[in-house]
């Protein structure tokens, strides 16, 4: 079955850090993976996505993610975290272009300051 | 992109009745979906609202508990039926664009008690 796993429930990081999410899929191709974040109270928000191509992808808020073919990950980064990116943060992926996705279970990160 | 709204945006409904919760979005868009957000969870798929058709129900949803309708490609309602505490949830709306990005409207927060 597809699936999407996040390892990591909580993270808490101090203001400053650098900062990565963990993220694992199961699926029989590569799917088209995406972040999203949610701050408390709101919506989700698209950091950012990949479907192909250059496996170092660049977001919002200075973010990034990493694809890694031979590990089935999606890791997203951020080189100083900020306060302001205290939220829940979300992985999904889908199997293809046009189709609905799949959730990991979100990873709620902390910032210290 | 594309930008979403969700009305209501909240609502506290008592056992046994239903709530409509509406989806609007600023430009046409192929693909709708309605997911739900129950409380410190991730997001499920309920259903891809089909424009003209039927929806399409994930397993453990089902059109007589969850009738969806999607007359045009910018709106969509979702309907939560004979409700029970378990209903209680966020229920979020989303759309895709041609781009094969998938935007999400900020929820509709629902307390059945």
């Amino acid at each position: 079955a597809q699936s999407v796993t996040q390892p990591d429930i909580h993270i808490t990081v101090s203001e400053g850090a650098s900062l990565e999410l963990r993220c694992n899929y199961s699926y029989g191709a590569t799917p088209y993976l995406f972040w999203y974040v949610q701050s408390p109270g709101q919506g989700l928000q698209l950091l950012l996505k990949y479907f192909s191509g250059d496996t170092l992808v660049q977001g919002i808020k200075g973010f990034e993610a990493e694809f890694k073919r031979s590990q089935s990950s999606f890791n997203l980064r951020k080189p100083s975290v900020h306060w302001s990116d205290a939220a829940e943060y979300f992985c999904a992926a889908g199997p293809n272009a046009g189709n609905m996705l799949t959730f990991g279970g979100g990873t709620r990160l902390m910032v210290k300051p | 992109s594309a930008v979403i709204s969700q009305k209501p945006s909240r609502d506290i409904c008592q056992r046994g009745t239903s709530l409509t919760i509406q989806c609007q979005v600023d430009s046409q868009v192929t693909m709708m979906f309605w997911y739900r957000q129950q409380p410190g969870q991730s997001l499920t798929l309920i259903a891809t609202a089909n424009q003209g058709s039927e929806a399409t129900y994930e397993s453990g949803f089902v059109i007589d508990k969850f009738p969806i309708s999607r007359p045009n490609l910018t709106f969509s309602t979702l309907t939560v039926s004979n409700m029970s505490p378990e209903d209680s949830s966020i229920y979020l709306c989303s759309a895709q664009t041609d781009s094969y990005e998938q935007y999400f409207g900020p929820g509709t927060r629902l307390t059945v008690t």
